[in-house]
């Protein structure tokens, strides 16, 4: 059974820092890995997928890496502002295992 | 927003009482899924869709039941609602052409008192 896990659970920065998100999972055998942002009270807005052949993706401010072997992703933001400020979720394999998600705020 | 919705968006019912959400598409997508969301839980898979009446089991199965008779809806039904159940349901689809890239719904809140 798959199992994801996000780390830190939540996180302050100022604004303008670079920073990073965690999601670690179990199984290696992933078909792809995707990333998500969830405003308070929302639904969930797809951000980057990543497919196992892939190492990593970019949108924007936005860099996500897959290292299928370690069973880790992560989410880069650059330059953080407090429209970022939002929780992350990423999700895993074919059966889209959710991580608990980071609680992100950027403070002005 | 893949063309999504859900209804009702909020619903307070009672412990006992059938409750039927509804998710509805409008780009005829082949998978879809229902989720809940709970604090600390992070959203966990209840019943997904591959096709007109292919429904399967996910996660957290137990006390829902599904059923999507056309391409455009599906449909998650609590025979007999517990205040465990009381979540956030969200609805997604599979982008048919994108290497499994899920869309959700803006969610229905529910509780069950």
């Amino acid at each position: 059974k798959q199992e994801v896990t996000q780390i830190p659970a939540a996180l302050s920065v100022p604004e303008g820092e670079n920073l990073v998100l965690n999601c670690s999972f179990t199984d290696s055998a992933i078909y792809n890995l995707q990333w998500f942002r969830q405003d308070p009270g929302k639904g969930l807005t797809s951000l980057l997928l990543i497919q196992s052949s892939q190492r990593e993706q970019t949108s924007g401010r936005l860099n996500a890496s897959l290292d299928k072997s370690s069973g880790r992703s992560t989410l880069y933001i650059a330059a953080s502002q407090p429209g970022d400020s939002a929780t992350y979720l990423c999700a895993a394999g074919d059966d889209m295992r959710f991580g608990a998600g980071t609680r992100l705020t950027v403070k002005p | 927003d893949a063309g999504i919705t859900q209804s009702p968006r909020h619903k307070v019912t009672e412990t006992g009482t059938p409750v039927t959400l509804r998710c509805h598409q409008t780009e005829n997508h082949r998978y879809m899924y229902w989720y809940r969301q709970d604090p600390g839980h992070g959203l966990r898979l209840i019943h997904y869709s591959y096709g007109v009446k292919d429904t399967d089991k996910g996660e957290v199965s137990d006390g829902y039941s599904v059923s999507r008779s056309k391409t455009e809806d599906f449909l998650l039904t609590l025979e007999s609602a517990t205040s465990s159940q009381t979540s956030v349901y969200f609805c997604a689809i599979l982008m048919d052409s994108s290497y499994n890239e899920q869309f959700f719904g803006p969610g229905t809140r529910l509780t069950v008192l």
